[in-house]
């Protein structure tokens, strides 16, 4: 089992819509957690950490459910600039290692 | 403050030739790592290092060796170079070793093995 999964998508939404991804993880000891933004063909860039309490960041909220190991971004408001891959990112065994999700594809529309 | 700086950002090879793909960052971090990422695959740790002389592998390590020498080099080199290493490739560092902070990563190199 791949230590995060989520869906690829495509997500396919026309501007000023809500979008959710979501995320689950495989280890239950990991305590670090992020939402990364990659571009095509771009490196990837930090998005946001995710806390236990959850947290927002302008029209990103992220969530974490350590009991079902389940990790959420919300995008409130979509722009067209918000079109590019998220990958979800949880430290695996050695602490050290990030463990990235394969991504979700995110395309709004005009 | 140019951040993670990687070399060369594409780079064709022919089976069985080796080269070293440069990884050097500004910020003092300790920890730095390479990831390599295919279509549909998603980001794989190739190695790691937690500090100036320690190495360690990853999920993806062979057909690969890194050093580190010091804090802000950290070279990936391809022994003998195979049409399945063909990829994008992707240095990144973290000031926190237990990647709490996050990472910055480089702008990648794009390897092509014929």
């Amino acid at each position: 089992r791949k230590e995060v999964e989520q869906d690829p998508g495509p997500f396919n939404v026309p501007e000023g819509a809500t979008v959710a991804f979501n995320c689950t993880y495989s280890n239950s000891a990991s305590q670090s957690f992020f939402w990364y933004r990659q571009d095509c063909r771009k490196e990837p860039k930090l998005l946001m950490s995710v806390y236990s309490s959850g947290n927002e960041d302008g029209r990103f909220t992220a969530q974490l459910n350590r009991a079902s190991q389940y990790i959420s971004l919300l995008i409130r408001d979509s722009k067209l600039s918000d079109s590019a891959t998220y990958l979800c990112v949880v430290n695996g065994d050695s602490g050290y290692a990030l463990n990235f999700g394969k991504g979700t594809s995110l395309l709004v529309t005009p | 403050n140019a951040g993670v700086t990687q070399t060369p950002k594409f780079q064709v090879l022919k089976t069985g030739q080796s080269m070293t793909l440069q990884c050097a960052q500004d910020m003092n971090h300790e920890y730095m790592s390479w990831y390599r990422q295919d279509p549909g695959m998603g980001l794989r740790l190739i190695h790691y290092s937690v500090g100036a002389g320690i190495t360690d592998q990853g999920e993806v390590p062979n057909g690969y060796n890194v050093s580190r020498s010091t804090t802000e080099d950290f070279p990936l080199r391809l022994l003998s170079a195979a049409p399945s290493q063909t990829s994008v490739y992707f240095c990144a560092s973290s000031y926190s070793i237990e990647g709490v902070s996050g990472y910055t990563f480089g702008s990648g190199t794009r390897l092509t093995v014929v």
